[in-house]
């Protein structure tokens, strides 16, 4: 059973415009839902992150909007730009417990320019 | 140390050959996760380390997976027997402490090719 859900795969974006990345979990014990990263050759990075008592963060370009009720998250970015070029992962864990990250299948994004 | 390294960085190896993966964690921190990506399949998390204990192994795929740490710091994964399956990316992260505060940091991974 895939307990985060992600979607799209893969997406392309004009620069300039705005990427927007969704995710579904299973498990209404997660506490915590962070986005991760990952540029080719790296390890994932943490970019932003939420808790289920707020309904949105926003850092910069990027805003976290989450909807506790239907158990969905979406990343957002603003004024998409060639650099922000990566795969990102959303993910979810219960802090709680065991800190264990359960992480989406990623989506690659690609920012043409 | 300034992040997290894991080495080697590539590794190749034939079938059924034994492999250690290494890994050293930030400086002071006590919990260390290993972690495995595949291609099209996202991150899967394998074991973790609260100190030297594993608590939970629960994602190690099979009795040729296994991993230890010592001194609290430096920790092995190895994979015995390897199989083509076995073929990843094998990821690490340390936090400062597990739980509600603590963000992991990620090393950039042992690619492992099994022929």
């Amino acid at each position: 059973q895939q307990q985060v859900k992600q979607s799209p795969q893969s997406l392309i974006v004009q620069k300039g415009g705005i990427s927007i990345i969704n995710c579904a979990y299973e498990n209404t014990a997660f506490d915590y839902f962070p986005w991760y990263q990952q540029f080719p050759g790296k390890g994932p990075a943490l970019l932003i992150a939420i808790r289920p008592d707020v309904s949105e963060k926003k850092e910069g370009r990027f805003t976290i909007s989450f909807n506790k009720s239907a158990k969905q998250f979406s990343l957002h970015i603003m004024d998409s730009q060639p650099g922000d070029s990566a795969t990102y992962f959303c993910a979810a864990s219960n802090r709680n417990r065991d800190d264990k990250i359960i992480f989406g299948k990623g989506t690659r994004l690609h920012i043409l320019p | 140390g300034a992040g997290v390294s894991q080495s080697p960085s590539n590794k190749v190896t034939e079938k059924g050959k034994d492999v250690e993966l290494r890994c050293d964690p930030i400086s002071g921190h006590t919990a260390l996760y290993w972690y495995r990506q595949s291609l099209g399949q996202g991150l899967e998390f394998l074991i973790y380390f609260q100190g030297n204990s594993a608590p939970d192994k629960s994602g190690l795929p099979s009795d040729r997976f296994s991993a230890e740490r010592t001194g609290g710091s430096v920790s092995t994964l190895t994979i015995q027997r390897t199989q083509q399956e076995d073929s990843a990316v094998y990821l690490c992260a340390s936090s400062l402490v597990r739980g509600l505060i603590s963000e992991q940091f990620f090393g950039p991974g042992t690619r492992l090719t099994v022929l």
